[in-house]
């Protein structure tokens, strides 16, 4: 059983460029979630959908944008990158996205912004 | 705001020796408590986790222990082995179902 899948695993942007991830959950999980993970800290929330509607948005600013298709696969998309957006971004599904579910993550897409 | 404190952020063991990680949570809503382990270059991936409803679970080497009026809750590992070198992470649900992490624990397994 395959587990949640991101691509690419690895990109180099320049600064104001845009960039998108993309991510597929776990078959049968409706429920994805983005995190940003910047070197040596924990993750950071970024978004969470569930059945294709937004459920939950962190403390990013608008240049953040996700979407999630009728297959629950998901997109991350990031507007005039800055050398502060490279980190590495997690994807986690889980069946609903509920409060006491098990969130499965991804390998990741590490991002660097030169 | 939501936070989870986590520490120590670094820790070394010889293998055998029983290791502990302690967290502390802000949000007494909190329910939901999920331990992930990340490995150089990979995602983080869940080892344990305990719900509100319980104030410890065990699995082999694993324990985890939950105290909610405290906000407190720990991770144990014992008899450790070089392979649970690792960064660890505690985590608490926040108000959005999303994640709270802490910053991490690095844990090395000296053989």
């Amino acid at each position: 059983d395959a587990g949640v899948t991101q691509s690419p695993t690895h990109l180099i942007k320049t600064r104001g460029q845009h960039v998108t991830l993309r991510c597929s959950p776990i078959s049968g999980h409706k429920s994805v979630s983005w995190y940003q993970q910047v070197l040596g800290q924990g993750p950071q929330f970024i978004f969470q959908y569930y059945e294709k509607e937004e459920r939950g948005r962190g403390n990013f600013p608008d240049r953040f944008s996700a979407r999630q298709f009728p297959n629950y696969s998901s997109e991350l998309n990031v507007n005039a990158l800055l050398l502060g957006d490279s980190a590495l971004y997690l994807c986690a599904s889980s069946f609903y996205g509920g409060a006491v579910e098990t969130q499965y993550f991804g390998p990741g897409t590490r991002l660097l912004v030169l | 705001g939501e936070n989870v404190e986590q520490h120590p952020s670094t820790l070394s063991v010889q293998e055998g020796d029983s290791a502990v990680i302690k967290c502390t949570y802000s949000d007494s809503a909190s329910n939901y408590f999920p331990w992930y382990k990340q490995e150089l270059g990979k995602g983080p991936q869940l080892i344990i986790d305990i719900r509100s409803n319980v104030g410890e679970k065990k699995d082999q080497r694993i324990a985890v222990t939950l105290n909610k009026t405290a906000k407190h809750f720990s991770l144990h590992i014992t008899e450790t082995q070089p392979e649970d070198s690792a960064v660890y992470f505690c985590a608490a649900v926040g108000s959005q179902g999303n994640l709270i992490f802490g910053k991490g624990t690095k844990l090395s397994v000296k053989p």
